[in-house]
């Protein structure tokens, strides 16, 4: 079946540190892939998607590469700040089945000043 | 506009009780998602709604899970005979569903469900 494995936290890091989660996925076919994010106290809210191979998604400073290749779909910014700490899952879907979210166990980001 | 909202925010039953959980979706998405979490874990899916219909159950752990949402807008996950396990987050989501396109689905704050 499908599935999404994520790096483990927590990820502790100083404020403007550079941040990598990794992200790798197994699959039949080629699934669209997201990252979502879940602030202290919050809902789960959509942080970024890439439909396609090679296709980057970007919001808020995040970006990640859907790479075919590698099956990976990492989480990078350049410089976190404070309030980007939260729970960062990594997820999966396939279109034209109910767009179900197939998610990682999540990885926990503390930024600390 | 007002989100995805669900009741109630927590609810502690006793083992071998029945519970109902709430969702209103956007107002206007016609599709609808429950999601179980367990501590430590990602959200795994449940049952999906295209409408009134539940289009993908094959989520639902057991026939003791039953969901319903009879005139397309709110939804309600019934458990029966609750047990220890049963004990999580219950997330709920909705999204516009255009066709085979790829919408955001927009996630409610969840239900903490204890079984004691």
């Amino acid at each position: 079946g499908n599935s999404v494995t994520q790096m483990e936290g927590p990820v502790t890091l100083s404020e403007e540190a550079f941040l990598t989660i990794n992200c790798t996925y197994t699959a039949t076919g080629y699934p669209s892939l997201f990252w979502y994010v879940q602030y202290p106290g919050e809902g789960l809210q959509l942080l970024l998607k890439a439909t396609k191979a090679d296709d980057k998604g970007s919001n808020k400073g995040f970006e990640a590469t859907y790479r075919k290749e590698t099956t990976s779909f990492h989480l990078e910014k350049g410089s976190v700040q404070v309030s980007d700490s939260a729970v960062y899952f990594c997820a999966l879907m396939f279109t034209g089945g109910g767009n179900k979210l197939t998610f990682g166990t999540g990885t926990q980001l503390k930024v600390e000043l | 506009g007002a989100g995805v909202s669900q009741t109630p925010s927590n609810k502690v039953t006793e083992k071998g009780k029945y519970v109902e959980l709430r969702c209103d979706p956007i107002s206007g998405h016609t599709a609808l998602y429950w999601y179980r979490q367990s501590l430590g874990q990602g959200p795994e899916f449940l049952i999906y709604f295209q409408g009134t219909g539940a289009a993908d159950d094959s989520g639902l752990p057991n026939d003791r899970f039953f969901a319903v949402r009879p005139e397309g807008s709110v939804s309600t996950l019934k458990i029966q005979r609750t047990e220890r396990g049963d004990s999580a987050v219950y997330l709920c989501a909705s999204s516009l569903r255009r066709g085979d396109l790829v919408d955001e689905q927009f996630f409610g704050p969840g239900t903490r469900l204890t079984v004691l």
